[in-house]
């Protein structure tokens, strides 16, 4: 099956610190893309950071980067300097096919601490 | 100048009815996206439209058929709602040669 894997619940962080949220998936295709997406709890889904598989480096955005390591089929995402309103559900997704559709892990919902 | 924008946000009916939640996007995207997102906060392709053609049709059951009206447009009509149903429902739309999908603000179906 070719799924998306995230097996962090839940995780905590405190207001300042890193933190690494991560992500494994499953594909027989050569090129495809990966995305973070972040779900507050207004329910608005928002593009944190996009990488395309057959770019080595790895993507950053402002605070947020990814570790990504192809052979591994791993995609973790480092929150860096967390603030309060990094508080969410953070869904790992990648696309399949010519159609782009999305398949999406089952979350991880990041607290940040004051 | 909302990018994409579903209407109702709430909806809350009764099991058996049917009724329709409507999607538009202003960006000029040609592709258009259905997501279910369960209790569990699990998300599902539904259907999807290019340039108002059908080019995703995931197990869904009969009673869901989207219509595309033209390519800023893509709407979901229910019939006969069952409890299960019950969820959030987004809209989403892409530009042709990009991955990127951009979502709505979501629906949530409460059946009764």
């Amino acid at each position: 099956a070719q799924t998306v894997t995230q097996s962090q619940p839940e995780m905590s962080v405190q207001e300042a610190e890193t933190v690494t949220l991560s992500c494994t998936y499953d594909t027989s295709e050569s090129n495809y893309y990966l995305f973070w997406y972040k779900q507050p709890p207004s329910r608005q889904m928002i593009l944190v950071i996009r990488q395309e598989a057959y770019k080595q480096q790895n993507a950053t955005e402002n605070r947020f980067s990814v570790n990504f390591q192809k052979a591994a089929k791993s995609f973790s995402l480092k929150i860096s300097d967390s603030q309060l309103g990094d508080t969410a559900m953070y869904f790992c997704a990648r696309s399949r096919g010519a159609t782009n559709k999305l398949i999406f892990g089952t979350g991880t919902l990041l607290a940040v601490q004051p | 100048d909302t990018a994409v924008s579903q209407t109702p946000k709430y909806l809350v009916t009764q099991m058996g009815n049917d009724k329709s939640i409507k999607c538009e996007q202003n960006l000029g995207h040609d592709t258009m996206y259905w997501y279910k997102q369960d209790s569990k906060k699990f998300l599902k392709i539904m259907f999807s439209y290019n340039n108002k053609e059908l080019i995703i049709n995931e197990t869904v059951p009969n009673r869901f058929s989207p219509k595309s009206p033209d390519k800023a447009h893509l709407n979901l009509h229910i019939n006969s709602l069952e409890l299960g149903d019950s969820a959030v429902y987004f809209c989403a739309s892409s530009p042709a040669g990009h991955n990127e999908q951009f979502f709505g603000p979501g629906t949530r179906l409460t059946v009764l």
